[in-house]
């Protein structure tokens, strides 16, 4: 039972460049979520699925894409990058109110 | 706009001293207040959470005490100790809605 995964840990891309950050969970769980997290920021809510097949914009989506491809899979997509997406990124799952997160993506954008 | 509101950003104690963190929120809708923990390097972790029927839950060195009134829900760290230190966030949560609203974090640092 690994709780939610999440890869790559690390990552440096360029301005422009695009990539996919992938999670997985195996709580059987049917909420899902990524957050990114800023210093002197908290975690502030990109996207959310509620549900297998369904996903709804949080607080920060621009420049994010996310894809829920089943009930265990939530990736989040960046198109084309900017120095602003530099940040640390969290994938989370949840069943009744308590929320369970993954290691992080630290994602530098240079 | 912040709607869970947290302070202190940063806290200093001595090993056996009583940290206090403390949020406070606008939602009067939010039902669900946790607190999550999070070590360097890690995700964050539920620690301890409290629904505003009660006014304080105890798990271990762990206290909240919710002020339904003034809005404002904190965090107590018994007896605390080197290995707390870490980073601490509230956070609430409607219970029609999915998702969480978190403070901005108050990074704990307890001497030996």
């Amino acid at each position: 039972n690994a709780g939610v995964t999440q890869t790559p840990k690390f990552q440096v891309l360029k301005t422009g460049q695009s990539m996919t950050l992938q999670c997985a969970q195996d709580m059987n769980h049917n909420s899902m979520y990524w957050y990114r997290q800023d210093p002197g920021m908290g975690l502030r809510l990109i996207y959310y699925s509620a549900s297998e097949g369904t996903t709804d914009k949080g607080e920060v989506p621009n420049g994010y894409n996310v894809s829920r491809l089943n009930k265990r899979e939530f990736s989040l997509r960046l198109e084309s990058a900017a120095p602003s997406q530099t940040s640390v990124y969290f994938c989370a799952s949840s069943q009744k109110g308590e929320f369970h997160f993954g290691p992080g993506t630290r994602l530098t954008v240079t | 706009q912040q709607q869970v509101k947290q302070s202190p950003q940063s806290l200093i104690v001595q090993k056996g001293g009583i940290p206090i963190i403390n949020c406070a929120y606008e939602n009067t809708a939010f039902d669900y207040f946790p607190w999550y923990q999070q070590f360097p390097g890690k995700g964050p972790a539920l620690l301890i959470a409290i629904r505003p029927d009660v006014s304080e839950k105890k798990e271990g060195r762990f206290t909240i005490s919710f002020n339904k009134s003034a809005k404002q829900f904190s965090l107590h760290i018994m007896d605390s100790q080197p290995g707390d230190s870490a980073t601490y966030f509230c956070a609430a949560n409607r219970g029609s809605a999915r998702q969480l609203t978190f403070g901005s974090g108050t990074q704990l640092t307890v001497l030996p």
